[in-house]
Order: structure tokens, then C-alpha cells, then sequence
């Protein structure tokens, strides 16, 4: 079974310092990754995903993710982090659109954002 | 730029009634989910839902939940009875079709079981 783990519960940050969110996942097939973030009180809002191609895949506001095979790694990063960056950011998986596509998400991780 | 409708934001009902939540999915997408996120907690796939019939659901969509898409537009999720701890934050997602990888989701409605 597929599953996602993201080791960080909370990241607390200084404003313009790069941050780092890490997400392993487990899966016995070839899957699609995927980071969301919610801002508060709102929906889910898909940063950036890997299909396949590139293992560096970037995304939006300045993210960028490293897919790592052999690591089952896909760990978000953003070299300067800005107070607006405050949210809860969640990894997922998803396995062959063909099956239907759904997601299957870490924990979360609070990013924490202070001037 | 087209997306994901929720109602209502929040919802709060006494346990064992009824409650519909709602969502418009984006127009001309084909497949649609509902999520869950009770309190502290991740993100929990509820069910799935392709060509008007359920796709996937998971162990959690029980017999006291059921999904419909009346007329076209709409999807709705039902919960016959409500307990409380089905007090979570209910999202809706719709996708596009094969090849479209991205689900959009809505901004959640806050079901509040007292």
C-alpha cells in the first residue's frame, strides 16, 4: 500500500532564509507526487507535481521539489521564504491516472514564517 | 478562472440527522472526490466518482455515506446519520480527464456535529 510520510510537524523559519519540507513516500509502483498548500481557511492549492522526466520539478511562488528514486524522496525547498509563505503544506501521492487518481497525503507540515 | 464550489462553509447539526454537503465541480471535468480532514489530522481520500457511478472508496465511506450527482452540475455527499466524529473538514476535487493529472479543490465545508 501507498503511503506518505512527512517527518516535520511544524517549520518554524526567519523570513528570507531557505527552508526545506521533507516528504518520503512509500510505494510499490510508479507514482505521481505532488505538493498542496493551504493558507488558513482555505482550500487546497497544488504547488508543483512530478510525473516523470526531470527530478527537479518547479513550481509556483519560488518552490521547487527533488524527486530522489532511490530515496522515495520528493523534499519541497525554497531558497528565500517570505512572510506569506506561512501555510500548512502537504505531500501526496497518487498512483496511475488510469486508476483513477486518488491522493494520498502526508501528515502536513506547518511552516511557520517570522519576520 | 474556473473552479471547485463548496456549501456551505460551515455546517453545524445535532448528532443523528441528515446533512448534504455540496459542491460544483469545474465544468467539463470528469472525475470527482471528496476528502476529509478531521482537526489536527491529514487529509483522508473518502470516495471517488466516475461516469455517474463510485470509481474507489475507502474503508471510512461507510453505509451512512452516499454520493450523488443529481443533475450534471452538482455532487453532493450525504451522511444518513451523523455522529461526532464525523466533525472534519469535508473537501471536494474534481479533475479533468485521462492525462489530467491536477485536482482542483474547493475551499471545504466545516461540518460541526454537536
Amino acid at each position: 500500500a501507498q503511503s506518505v510520510t512527512q517527518l516535520d510537524s511544524q517549520v518554524p523559519v526567519f523570513e528570507e532564509a531557505p527552508v526545506e519540507l521533507r516528504c518520503n513516500y512509500s510505494s510499490s509502483v510508479s507514482v505521481y507526487l505532488f505538493w498542496y498548500v493551504q493558507y488558513p481557511n482555505q482550500g487546497l492549492q497544488l504547488l508543483l507535481k512530478y510525473l516523470s522526466g526531470s527530478t527537479l520539478v518547479k513550481g509556483i511562488n519560488g518552490f521547487e521539489a527533488e524527486f530522489n528514486k532511490s530515496q522515495t524522496s520528493f523534499h519541497l525547498r525554497k531558497p528565500s521564504v517570505h512572510i506569506s509563505d506561512t501555510a500548512e503544506y502537504f505531500c501526496a501521492v497518487a498512483l496511475g491516472y488510469n486508476q483513477g487518481g486518488k491522493l494520498i497525503f502526508g501528515q502536513g507540515t506547518e511552516l511557520s514564517v517570522k519576520p | 478562472e474556473p473552479e471547485v464550489t463548496q456549501t456551505p462553509s460551515h455546517q453545524v447539526t445535532q448528532m443523528g440527522q441528515e446533512v448534504i454537503l455540496r459542491c460544483v465541480p469545474i465544468s467539463n471535468h470528469l472525475y470527482f472526490y471528496w476528502y476529509r480532514q478531521i482537526l489536527g489530522q491529514k487529509v483522508e481520500f473518502l470516495v471517488s466518482f466516475y461516469n455517474n457511478e463510485i470509481s474507489e472508496k475507502s474503508e471510512i465511506f461507510d453505509d451512512q455515506f452516499s454520493v450523488e450527482r443529481p443533475d450534471g452540475s452538482n455532487f453532493t455527499l450525504k451522511i444518513r446519520s451523523t455522529k461526532l466524529e464525523d466533525s472534519a473538514m469535508y473537501f471536494c476535487a474534481s479533475r479533468g480527464g485521462q492525462g489530467k493529472t491536477e485536482a482542483f479543490f474547493g475551499q471545504g465545508t466545516r461540518l460541526t456535529v454537536v
